[in-house]
């Protein structure tokens, strides 16, 4: 089982739609989420750290769930500036992260 | 600030070659990572040194595979021999601190070709 599930998608929204995403993760001693964005053929970039009282970054918002070890990620308004690959990643233990396969999204005009 | 640096940015060589990749860090980062994403696979953790010590090697797929941070600062990550599976991009990525709400930065990345 991978230690962190992502839909692939694609999502393809027009401009101002807002979007959700989903991740889980398999171990129940993971200690760190965070979103990642990446560009086709660039690094990931840190998007935002996710906590469990869920915080927000103007029209993004991140969402963890322990229980469920559930972590979402909002996005609204969407612009054409916010295609891209979104990662869900996960620190477990002092240093690994563990990546989600990542979840494309694609704004239409 | 400088980023993470890494080089070549593309690679091709030859199966049986030897490939050397090359991380600079952002300076005063003790923590160094590699990471590797092969095609259609999610990115995965190779290898973590905090200044030069090896403080995680867990992730490195087999003894082909030699990565060094002599001095602390920059790091490269040697295979030899190159395998066809070897093929991906490599990813270097430091940080400063073992902080839980911490992300790191990566690098642009090497893109390993091995044919």
């Amino acid at each position: 089982r991978k230690e962190v599930e992502q839909d692939p998608g694609p999502f393809n929204v027009p401009e101002g739609a807002t979007v959700a995403f989903n991740c889980t993760y398999s171990n129940s001693a993971s200690q760190s989420f965070f979103w990642y964005r990446q560009d086709c053929r660039k690094e990931p970039k840190l998007l935002m750290s996710v906590y469990s009282s869920g915080n927000e970054d103007g029209r993004f918002t991140a969402q963890l769930n322990r229980a469920s070890q559930y972590i979402s990620l909002l996005i609204r308004d969407s612009k054409l500036s916010d295609s891209a690959t979104y990662l869900c990643v996960v620190r477990t233990g002092a240093n690994n992260l563990f990546f989600g396969t990542g979840t494309r999204l694609t704004v239409i005009p | 600030e400088a980023g993470v640096t890494q080089f070549p940015s593309h690679s091709v060589i030859e199966k049986g070659q030897t490939v050397t990749l090359r991380c600079d860090p952002i300076s005063g980062h003790d923590n160094l990572y590699w990471y590797r994403r092969v095609m259609g696979k999610e990115i995965k953790f190779l290898l973590h040194f905090v200044k030069e010590s090896k403080q995680d090697e867990s992730g490195m797929p087999n003894n082909r595979f030699l990565a060094e941070r002599t001095g602390g600062t920059y790091s490269t990550l040697k295979v030899q021999p190159a395998e066809l599976e070897d093929s991906g991009v490599y990813f270097c990525a430091s940080s400063q601190t073992f902080d839980r709400g911490y992300g790191y930065t990566f690098g642009s990345g090497t893109r390993l070709t091995v044919v």
